[in-house]
Formats: C-alpha cells, structure tokens, sequence
C-alpha cells in the first residue's frame, strides 16, 4: 500500500474549517484514501473514505485531487471537541491491513 | 446500533504475569482485528480473523501472544508471560467483510511494572 505524509501538527480556530493535506504520490489505481481520527484515551473513529470522486458525509468532505496524488480532509466548522490526531491511510481495494502512521495532531483553538 | 465492546479498559500487572482482552465486535461482523498502539504511535495490525479462522497473525509476537474466536463472534487476546515492553493499548476493530471499514473499539490500556 502506498505511504502518506501529513503535516505533524496543526491549530484551527473554533468555528472555522480545518483543513487537513495529505500527500500520497505513490498511489495506485486501486487502492482507497481513508480518514480516521482519534481523539485523547479514545479508539479510532472512522471519518471518511474515497477512490477517486470527492466525498461528504455529515462529519468532513473528502477532496482528492484529479491525479489522486493528494487529498485534503475539510471539517466544516471545527469544534472543541474535534481535537485529535488525524490519520489518513491508503489501501488496497479488499485490503485489510490499515497502516496508520503519526497523523496529525489537530488542536481546535477557542 | 452498539459499537465495538472491550474489557477490561484498563490493566495493571507485573512482567511475567499473564493477562487476557475480550472484544465483542459490532452484531453481525465477520471480520475481527486486534492492534497494539504504543504510547505516540499509531496502532499496528496484530491479528486478524474471518469468522473464527485466523486470516493474517504474521506480525503477532506468537511466543507470548495468542488470540482466539472460537465461536467467530467474541475474541480474547492473551499475552502470556508480559514484558514491560507490552505496555500499550489493545484495540479491537470489527469490519462487516472482508476489505470494508473497520470501527473500533475504546481499547484497553495495558500498563507492566
């Protein structure tokens, strides 16, 4: 499975979007970009996933660029509450084996 | 629906001890995955189950550590005798088949002295 890079750590302020990048050049033409995220003393939480087009559900958006070499994970209106670290992972298509990495250390700001 | 249950959520014991994890995965889930996560670090694939067949236990330290789903529902995890080196998180994380997202639980937080 391809690797990613995401920056170490980032700050947003309370009610803006955070916006999350992740690089994954290496990434083949079957392998998905997912988002996780865990918060402090808590299991990862599933956020989000996508293959080529971008993606929303009722937590983030998923925006991955037309080469698929990047992506960027958006929460709309970041809360105190979304605080975490955020991984972003590539894997195969019928793969199991979720590779998490650092991440990013998200730190919501009142 | 319910999530992924683990116990114990925490655990102290001393090296050479044995200790045993429970996970009972999210109704209906065929796929069960144990990971350990050290302390700044991400968590790491241990073992994985389909069913009550073991898929993939390639990076599970089988000297010490054991896994069982006998019945392809619950799961413990046993480590048998601790090093101090085990002292991390075990989570567990359960997929509705094989390749599909994987939810997971809150985990247990193992400390060896």
């Amino acid at each position: 499975d391809a690797k990613t890079t995401q920056p170490p750590s980032m700050d947003c302020a309370e009610g803006r979007a955070a916006n999350l990048p992740c690089n994954h050049s290496t990434i083949s033409g079957n392998e998905y970009v997912y988002w996780y995220r865990q918060i402090h003393s808590q299991g990862p939480q599933y956020i989000i996933h996508g293959l080529k087009n971008n993606e929303t559900n009722e937590m983030a958006s998923l925006i991955i660029t037309e080469d698929r070499k990047s992506s960027t994970l958006i929460l709309p209106h970041a809360t105190l509450r979304d605080t975490a670290v955020y991984y972003c992972i590539v894997i195969s298509t019928g793969a199991n084996n979720l590779f998490f990495g650092t991440g990013t250390r998200l730190t919501v700001i009142p | 629906e319910a999530g992924v249950a683990q116990s114990p959520r925490y655990k102290i014991i001393e090296k050479r001890q044995s200790v045993a994890f429970w996970c009972n995965p999210i109704s209906g889930h065929a796929t069960l995955y144990w990971y350990q996560q050290i302390l700044g670090q991400g968590p790491k694939l241990l073992i994985q189950f389909q069913n009550n067949g073991v898929v993939d236990d390639s990076q599970l330290p089988k000297d010490r550590f054991s896994a069982e789903r006998l019945k392809g529902v619950d799961s413990t995890l046993k480590i048998q005798p601790a090093k101090l080196e085990d002292s991390a998180v075990y989570l567990c994380a359960s997929s509705g088949g094989w390749g599909e997202t994987q939810y997971f639980g809150p985990g247990t937080r193992l400390l060896v002295l």
